[in-house]
């Protein structure tokens, strides 16, 4: 099993501040994706990225897939309070099946 | 379009009863997951259909079986519930490469 090692685990900030989570691995991955699950509910796709080095951007978060494949990261630019939640990252293994890693929990307070 | 259902939404079981909780899709696709949520534990695959007709275990698959019914369903059995099974149970189901996984809403167990 390809272990994906999140950080950090918790993040709680004010609205407005910016913000980064990270998603690292020692395997090289064909690709990454990024989930957010929002309480109660079930973990919905924000991005996928393959090519490393790529930088994809979905309004005020910005994905970065490392150059090697092994790492990315998530940045949020004037986090808003529904921009809470928890965000994974995820990598394919056999069967088309998912790793996950564990993911960060980010509150942002009002 | 209602995505991916499972049924129930919660369910308390007292341990050694059995169960099974129910998932269908209605996207054609051809691939569908179990997974658990447990805190701090991030989702781990328990079992997981690449296309109809194959099963295959995953990650944690020790106390379940599974049965892909036909290319819409997949259901998760527990045949003798055990408090180490306590968890949020999620279905998924995908058919591309990436694979973009679409989730259910959760079942959430409690074994007493």
């Amino acid at each position: 099993t390809q272990l994906l090692e999140q950080s950090p685990q918790f993040l709680s900030i004010q609205e407005g501040e910016n913000l980064t989570v990270y998603c690292n691995s020692s395997s090289v991955f064909s690709s990454l994706q990024w989930y957010r699950q929002e309480p109660g509910e079930g973990p919905v796709l924000l991005v996928t990225v393959v090519t490393g080095g790529e930088v994809k951007k979905l309004k005020r978060l910005t994905f970065q897939f490392g150059d090697a494949r092994k790492d990315s990261s998530l940045h949020i630019t004037a986090a808003q309070p529904g921009d809470t939640g928890l965000y994974l990252c995820a990598g394919p293994r056999a069967g088309y099946a998912l790793n996950f890693g564990k993911g960060t929990s980010l509150l942002v307070t009002p | 379009n209602a995505g991916v259902t499972q049924t129930p939404k919660f369910q308390v079981l007292k341990t050694g009863q059995s169960m099974t909780l129910q998932c269908a899709q209605d996207m054609n696709h051809n691939s569908m997951y179990w997974y658990r949520q447990d805190p701090g534990m991030g989702l781990r695959l328990i079992y997981y259909s690449a296309s109809e007709g194959t099963t295959d275990k995953g990650e944690v698959p020790n106390g379940y079986n599974v049965s892909r019914l036909n290319k819409r369903e997949f259901s998760l059995r527990l045949e003798s519930a055990a408090p180490s099974q306590t968890s949020v149970y999620f279905c998924a189901s995908s058919d591309r490469v990436p694979e973009t996984q679409y989730f259910g809403p959760g079942t959430r167990l409690l074994v007493l």
